[in-house]
């Protein structure tokens, strides 16, 4: 399986734009990238996914590199709701569609 | 909004106790997954289901059986609970991939077993 790396934790002020960075160098060309949040005591929750280009929902925005070897999830203004611990996946067309959560990134919003 | 509601938040029983978490899905969606999550470790997959009366093992299985019986309900069991299965308990659903892109799953809320 390809691996992501992600920075262990993240800082941000409310209302501010927040970039998540996930690396990924050895994606493949049918890796699609997903973006999972986990709110504290939460089930995991559906941010975005994309394949080459960039991709906006109403959750986030998600800025894929042109080489694919990085990705960017924005969120253009945090809330406190925002807080939680950001996934970023790689899941292969046609493979196994189990979820594997590495360590992921910690988001602390700050009032 | 895709609904996914697991039986329980909490659960404690007793080790040797036959233990049934339930969840449902409202989504109509083909597959379905039971994850468990302990710190350190991420997310593991136990079981899954793509369809009716169909499952497929996990990376995880031993001690755990599962029941598709409806589209809409995906049942885990623990056959004889022990302590080493005290865990946060996951339920996923999704659609099936007929193209082979991987589609999005959804969480329910998760339930907390604790074997004592």
């Amino acid at each position: 399986d390809a691996k992501t790396t992600q920075p262990n934790s993240m800082e941000s002020n409310e209302e501010e734009p927040v970039h998540l960075p996930c690396n990924h160098s050895t994606i493949s060309g049918t890796d699609y990238i997903h973006w999972y949040r986990q709110l504290p005591s939460q089930g995991p929750e559906y941010v975005i996914h994309g394949l080459t280009s960039n991709v906006n929902n109403r959750m986030a925005s998600l800025a894929i590199a042109e080489d694919r070897k990085s990705s960017t999830l924005i969120l253009h203004r945090a809330t406190l709701r925002d807080a939680a611990v950001y996934y970023c996946i790689l899941l292969t067309q046609g493979g196994s569609e189990k979820l594997v959560f590495g360590k992921g990134t910690k988001l602390t919003v700050n009032p | 909004d895709v609904k996914v509601t697991q039986s329980s938040r909490y659960l404690v029983k007793r080790t040797g106790e036959k233990v049934f978490l339930e969840c449902v899905q409202d989504m109509d969606h083909e597959n379905m997954f039971w994850y468990r999550q302990d710190p350190g470790l991420g997310l593991r997959l136990i079981y899954f289901s793509y369809d009716v009366k169909m499952k497929e093992k996990g990376d995880i299985p031993e001690g755990y059986s599962v029941s598709r019986e409806k589209k809409e309900r995906f049942s885990l069991i623990l056959e004889s609970a022990s302590t080493n299965q005290t865990s946060m308990y996951l339920c996923a659903s999704s659609l099936f991939p007929l193209s082979g892109q991987p589609y999005e799953q959804y969480f329910g809320p998760g339930t907390r077993l604790t074997v004592t």
